[in-house]
């Protein structure tokens, strides 16, 4: 199945600075990729698409200020926290979609816990 | 908007046991995907099964199969001679069919079934 990868793992930080996570497609393009939240012992919620050279598609409750998101390049999406507070202290996992004949199936990075002191 | 729920919020089985995951969800939606995913301990999120809502047939895959029910918007995942190595948070998930370029193409998940295999 394709690969993506994240950058970094985990991630901690001060109260106030801004973060950024590196979802990469390893060996094939991603035209879209998605950005998922996940809190301690819950699900995954989606809080964003990103799509190459134009502007990310955020889910209803999702501040586009805080949550940058850029996909300057058809294998990078970035998603930068700015302003991190402790609230936002949480697990953050990428996805692309399949880029077979389908484009149905996504495929999942392995996370980046930051933790917000 | 479509819900997902997963009743079962843990499970345990024996291993080399069969275990049955619930889950059914909720679209007004004729034409939509749905898929199970494997969380172990590490995290990562791994693809079991997906199946296709037009497809009357029920997808498997080696020990993984799924009930499909259209009618009763039902989705259970059924793992047959249960490994040690399929502990783990199983979550359920659907997709819209129809492609808007948008977030409808992302996944809706359920809350998830921890499964627990007892040697």
């Amino acid at each position: 199945g394709a690969v993506v990868s994240q950058h970094p793992s985990r991630v901690i930080c001060k109260s106030g600075t801004s973060v950024k996570i590196e979802c990469r497609s390893l060996d094939f393009q991603a035209t879209t990729m998605f950005w998922y939240r996940q809190f301690p012992k819950q699900s995954l919620m989606l809080m964003a698409t990103s799509n190459e050279g134009s502007k990310a598609t955020y889910e209803q409750g999702v501040e586009k200020d805080k949550f940058l998101i850029n996909h300057a390049s058809l294998t990078l999406s970035t998603l930068t926290v700015t302003s991190a507070h402790p609230e936002d202290s949480s697990f953050y996992i990428c996805s692309a979609r399949d880029p077979g004949g389908t484009r149905v199936t996504q495929y999942f990075g392995p996370g980046t816990r930051l933790l917000v002191l | 908007a479509q819900t997902v729920t997963q009743s079962q919020p843990e499970m345990s089985v024996q291993e080399a046991e069969t275990v049955t995951l619930s889950c059914t969800y909720d679209t007004s939606e004729s034409d939509y995907y749905l898929f199970w995913y494997k969380q172990p301990p590490s995290r990562q999120m791994i693809l079991v099964i997906r199946q296709e809502a037009y497809k009357q047939q029920n997808a498997t895959e080696n020990r993984f199969s799924v009930n499909f029910q259209k009618a009763a918007k039902s989705f259970s995942l059924k793992i047959s001679d249960s490994q040690l190595g399929d502990a783990a948070m199983y979550f359920c998930a659907y997709r819209s069919a129809w492609y808007s370029g948008g977030g409808a193409d992302g996944l809706t998940f359920g809350k998830g079934t921890h499964l627990i295999i007892q040697p």
